[in-house]
């Protein structure tokens, strides 16, 4: 069974870092792509990055290019996303999502996601 | 990376077909195949419900369909039931390795 269970989330005030992980298990975790996508509070989805399975490849959504970096690690299953200068509209459920297939343009397995709240 | 445009919400009867728009730009949603659809509870993680514009993962009834034309893809439920109320989101692919989403629409199922 295809599991992914994000952490690291939190209350982090404006300017400061994060990094959230996402452990994946029961798929071989190298062969897909993986993304980030957010969601504030009562608004809707927004992808934030993805990355492609042995991590040479990534790209970044606008909002967070230069801030945020997307990384894995294939021994350990899991999924990174390290998240710098963070702002008040940062805030939001950050999920993490499977790439389907050997597409990168969709996502067919999502964890429950970890909030992370920007404030002071 | 403007959001596509989606209607804020939508309602129908059960048993009733209604169907959701994708308004994007020649950009992303008219100038590529890779429109998906995802569907989400509330308090619960997205479901992928159509891919490749009108394409059914495993599991997902035949009562959801999808197309598109131009600019704007849709996504048609019939035969509407309660568990199908939620709310529903259009992807697409935007050139250069990033996606978009819409703004996401509430089904409400009368």
């Amino acid at each position: 069974e295809v599991q992914l269970v994000e952490s690291g989330g939190g209350l982090v005030q404006p300017g400061g870092s994060l990094r959230l992980s996402c452990a994946a298990s029961g798929f071989t975790f190298s062969s897909h792509y993986m993304h980030w996508v957010r969601q504030a509070p009562g608004k809707g989805l927004v992808w934030v990055s993805r990355i492609n399975g042995d991590g040479s490849a990534t790209s970044y959504a606008d909002s967070v290019k230069g801030r945020f970096t997307i990384s894995r690690d294939n021994a350990k299953n899991t999924l990174y996303l390290q998240m710098n200068s963070l702002r008040a509209e940062d805030t939001a459920v950050y999920y993490c999502a499977r790439g389907m297939g050997i597409t990168t343009v969709y996502t067919d397995y999502w964890g429950q996601g970890t909030l992370v709240t920007v404030s002071s | 990376q403007s959001a596509l445009t989606q209607p804020r919400s939508v309602s129908g009867s059960p048993g009733q077909s209604v169907t959701i728009s994708c308004t994007g730009t020649s950009s992303d949603v008219g100038g590529y195949n890779y429109v998906s659809w995802y569907q989400q509870h509330p308090g619960k993680a997205p479901k992928l419900m159509i891919y490749g514009v009108s394409e059914r993962p495993s599991g997902v009834p035949d009562r959801f369909s999808g197309s598109k034309s131009g600019n704007t893809a849709s996504l048609t439920i019939s035969g509407l039931q309660a568990e199908d109320e939620a709310d529903y989101y259009c992807c697409s692919y935007a050139g250069t390795y990033i996606l978009v989403f819409g703004g996401g629409t509430k089904l409400t199922v009368l």
